[in-house]
């Protein structure tokens, strides 16, 4: 089982739908990253937060330290928003991203 | 102006030939990376460099080799390529080893034939 777990793993919804992607970890962390890869392949970093709620744009991202789980979510979702997410947490102390498997998302129009 | 560059972004050679690819960054960040992503798009760190030294070898094989001229760069070559090394491998940056924001290259996708 990986350190990391993703759900759900693809995800498809109408253009407008409030869309949430969840994510688990099972060791104490330091920080959790939200990155998108769109499918022309590049990766970009979404968001790093330790705890609470960060927001840009439409897009909000949660963490609950204690339930070790973070949310990603995206309101007014658009077929731009059609990307792979993936979450990776730092542990504590540790130099190095694990990461999740990856959510699909697709958006139609 | 590209934060993190890396060269070639599509890749194609025979088993057993030699191969690198090139990462360059403009942020002035400390710490590089190599990670590698799988057909299933599942991310794995390989190495990472900090200040040009070697911290992070995550039990890749020794056919691959990076290489930190500066803090700004940092390379990967593999020796005798293998099918199994097909896969799309990611340069990234961070400001210190403690993980800051991560910037990633657009990605190399290597395919060995």
């Amino acid at each position: 089982k990986n350190e990391v777990e993703q759900s759900p793993q693809n995800l498809t919804a109408q253009e407008g739908e409030f869309i949430t992607i969840n994510c688990s970890y099972s060791v104490g962390i330091s920080a959790l990253h939200w990155l998108q890869q769109h499918p022309g392949g590049g990766i970009v970093s979404l968001f790093m937060l330790s705890s609470g709620k960060k927001k840009h744009g439409r897009l909000i991202a949660t963490i609950n330290i204690q339930e070790k789980h973070s949310s990603l979510h995206i309101t007014a979702s658009h077929p731009r928003d059609s990307a792979v997410y993936i979450c990776a947490v730092r542990g504590q102390g540790a130099q190095k991203l694990v990461f999740g498997q990856g959510t699909r998302l697709t958006i139609n129009p | 102006d590209t934060a993190v560059s890396q060269t070639p972004k599509y890749l194609v050679t025979q088993m057993g030939n030699d191969k690198s690819i090139k990462c360059e960054q403009n942020l002035g960040h400390d710490t590089m990376y190599w990670y590698k992503q799988d057909s299933k798009k599942f991310l794995k760190i390989m190495f990472s460099y900090n200040n040009k030294e070697l911290i992070i070898n995550e039990t890749v094989p020794n056919r691959f080799s990076p290489k930190s001229p500066d803090k700004a760069h940092l390379n990967l070559h593999i020796n005798s390529l293998e099918l199994g090394d097909s896969a799309v491998y990611f340069c990234a940056s961070s400001q210190s080893v403690w993980y800051t924001e991560a910037f990633f290259g657009q990605g190399t996708r290597l395919t060995v034939v």
